[in-house]
């Protein structure tokens, strides 16, 4: 089955630039979608179709993809943006969807 | 707005069937999709499967072969998900999603089944 790889765990001050990877077999070849969770709550879509961001999502936060690997960027980094991040892609060959393992963001 | 609605917490004894709702709460299916996802304790999201409400039409992951049962009831704009021969390891919490283009816009708010004796 197809597995989306993503560091455990992100650290960064406030302020700073947080990215998150998520990667896979030809992931380039995939659209991706990021979530931020935050505990006890349901996901929340950040960005989808790799770059795109849904209304009300801050500017802060963008998408891109580069060979394997898709990365989630979050600028300037607040306190609120404490959370675990999922990427996801739809897997055509199974007709899944798959998410990735997951990054808690931990805001220092 | 559409706003997806769960039905509340369960206790189920292992071995036996649950069966989730989530209601399209403002808004009907239309066209989307609707997906369930489930979380188990600390863990990642995991998709279970999705159907096509105005077509009846189903697919899910290949760990749930033959126990997961998907359906929904258009006049009343709610999806079912059951699962049945349940175990301890499906204690989690189960979302329904909305399935747009690919990728999930909106999310019930969580039900959570815990399978004990």
């Amino acid at each position: 089955s197809y597995v989306l790889t993503q560091p455990p765990s992100v650290s960064v001050a406030p302020g700073k630039t947080a990215m998150i990877t998520c990667g896979g077999n030809n992931i380039g070849t995939k659209i991706v979608h990021w979530y931020q969770q935050k505990p006890g709550q349901a996901p929340v879509l950040v960005v989808y179709d790799d770059t795109d961001r849904p209304a009300g999502i801050p500017e802060r936060f963008s998408g891109s993809k580069s060979g394997n690997t898709a990365t989630l960027t979050i600028s300037r980094v607040e306190a609120g943006d404490e959370a675990e991040y999922y990427c996801q892609v739809w897997e055509t060959g199974s007709a899944h969807y798959v998410f990735g393992t997951g990054t808690k963001v931990t805001v220092l | 707005q559409v706003q997806l609605v769960q039905s509340g917490a369960e206790v189920s004894k292992p071995g036996s069937s649950v069966k989730v709702s989530c209601k399209a709460s403002g808004g009907t299916f239309s066209t989307f999709t609707i997906n369930w996802v489930r979380q188990a304790p600390g863990q990642g999201l995991e998709w279970m499967g999705r159907i096509i409400p105005i077509l009846g039409m189903t697919n899910h992951a290949q760990s749930f072969q033959g126990r997961i049962t998907l359906t929904a009831d258009k006049s009343t704009s709610t999806a079912y998900m059951e699962l049945s021969s349940l175990r301890s390891e499906d204690t989690a919490l189960y979302f329904c999603a909305r399935g747009f283009n690919d990728y999930f816009d909106k999310w019930g708010q969580g039900t959570l089944v815990t399978v004990s004796s």
